[in-house]
């Protein structure tokens, strides 16, 4: 069974601080990883990564993937009080479905 | 806007009673999801399907059914709804090359 394993589970920062998020994953028909941010609604879709070790950016978000290693790091780089939230990674597997996998999320928290 | 649409956006059930959530999408999209999310516990895959006519069971399906009549709809039903179903279900539509696009959930309580 396709497994996601993100941590911290809970992360509080100041603002100004960066910070690294970690997704592992272990799954048998892996294509994608995808990254998401979810405040309080809809998770909302941030990065997707297939290839390893190229880094896709975005403003101050930045991840990157290593399929050796099977895991995925997202970087927030100068953190404000609107990065609060739950960002969550899943995985895309292959062989029809199309499913995404879950993993539980970490809840990032950025004090004034 | 086009995107995913949920209805209803809250509900409160008594245990017992049944009730069917309607996911709508209007972007001709072949695959539809149901999940559910609890605290701290990401979101999990009730039940799914790969085309119109079509369902398949996800990781948590017990005590839902689904189905699949119109390719722009996807209902998720509970026959008799237990306060372990208390949770916010999200639907998802999906199309290859086009990544997923979520709907805004439905909050639901069973007591």
């Amino acid at each position: 069974e396709d497994k996601v394993v993100q941590s911290p589970l809970s992360l509080v920062v100041h603002e100004g601080d960066t910070v690294t998020l970690n997704c592992s994953y272990e799954v048998t028909n892996f294509r994608s990883l995808l990254w998401y941010k979810q405040e309080k609604k809809a998770p909302t879709f941030l990065f997707m990564l297939t290839s390893s070790g190229i880094e896709k950016k975005s403003g101050r978000l930045s991840s990157i993937l290593d399929k050796k290693e099977l895991f995925s790091i997202l970087n927030i780089t100068a953190t404000q009080t609107g990065d609060s939230a739950v960002y969550l990674c899943a995985d895309l597997t292959q062989g029809g479905s199309e499913k995404l996998v879950f993993g539980k999320g970490t809840k990032l928290t950025v004090n004034p | 806007n086009a995107g995913v649409t949920q209805t209803p956006k809250f509900r409160v059930l008594k245990t017992g009673q049944s009730m069917t959530l309607l996911c709508a999408q209007d972007m001709n999209h072949e695959y539809m999801y149901w999940y559910r999310q609890d605290p701290g516990m990401g979101l999990r895959l009730i039940h799914y399907s790969v085309g119109e006519g079509t369902t398949a069971k996800g990781e948590v399906p017990d005590g839902y059914n689904v189905s699949r009549l119109k390719k722009q709809n996807f209902l998720l039903g509970l026959e008799s709804a237990a306060p372990s179903q208390t949770s916010v279900y999200f639907c998802a539509s999906h199309q290859r090359s086009y990544g997923y696009t979520f709907g805004s959930g439905t909050r639901l309580t069973v007591v």
